[in-house]
């Protein structure tokens, strides 16, 4: 079993929809966790950390599950600039080890 | 502020060259990160350091790879000999004490 999944998609939806992505994780010692956006041919960015209670930023909230061991990104009113790949990260305590799921790929549509 | 800079951006050569590619981190970082990443497997930890330090190089596929860090603000990776196998785009990241993870542009290696 992987340590990070999540489905690859594609998730096709319209501008302004709302889109969810889920990613689970193995190791329950992981302690920290973050959503990280990549385009096509770019880097990785950091789109935002997770937080025990949950957080958003903007258009974008992001959940955190324990005891079901799974993260949450959540965009609302989607934008054709919002079209990427999302990737899950997760840091496992004790460790320097970031480790990444093979990202689900969004694609909004006009 | 400069970000973690990789050098070359793309990187082109015949099987059983050596290939060695460059990373600087962001200025006051601990911690180096060398991954790679393929469609078929996504991205993959190699190796990474803390404090200039080997903490795990679990991730290193074969022992034709190889990871150094002789100072705070300077990491290669080298891969001798190269095989078509392994092309791929070589991410460098660097952070600071398990905070945010910042990625270099990346190489592009096409080994023919």
């Amino acid at each position: 079993r992987k340590e990070v999944e999540q489905d690859p998609g594609p998730f096709n939806v319209p501008e302004g929809a709302t889109v969810a992505f889920n990613c689970t994780y193995s190791n329950s010692a992981s302690q920290s966790f973050f959503w990280y956006r990549q385009d096509c041919r770019k880097e990785p960015k950091l789109l935002m950390s997770v937080y025990s209670s949950g957080n958003e930023d903007g258009r974008f909230t992001a959940q955190l599950n324990r005891a079901s061991q799974y993260i949450s990104l959540l965009i609302r009113d989607s934008k054709l600039s919002d079209s990427a790949t999302y990737l899950c990260v997760v840091l496992t305590s004790g460790t320097y080890k970031y480790i990444f799921g093979t990202g689900t790929r969004l694609k909004v549509l006009a | 502020d400069a970000g973690v800079i990789q050098s070359p951006r793309h990187e082109v050569t015949e099987m059983g060259q050596e290939v060695t590619l460059r990373c600087k981190p962001i200025s006051g970082h601990n911690s180096l990160f060398w991954y790679r990443q393929t469609m078929m497997r996504g991205l993959e930890l190699l190796i990474y350091f803390n404090n200039n330090v080997p903490i795990d190089d679990s991730g290193m596929p074969e022992d034709r790879f190889s990871a150094k860090m002789p100072n705070a603000s300077f990491s290669t990776l080298k891969i001798q000999p190269s095989e078509p196998r392994d092309s791929a785009v070589y991410f460098c990241a660097s952070s600071r004490s398990n905070e945010k993870l910042f990625f270099g542009s990346g190489t592009q290696l096409s080994v023919l």
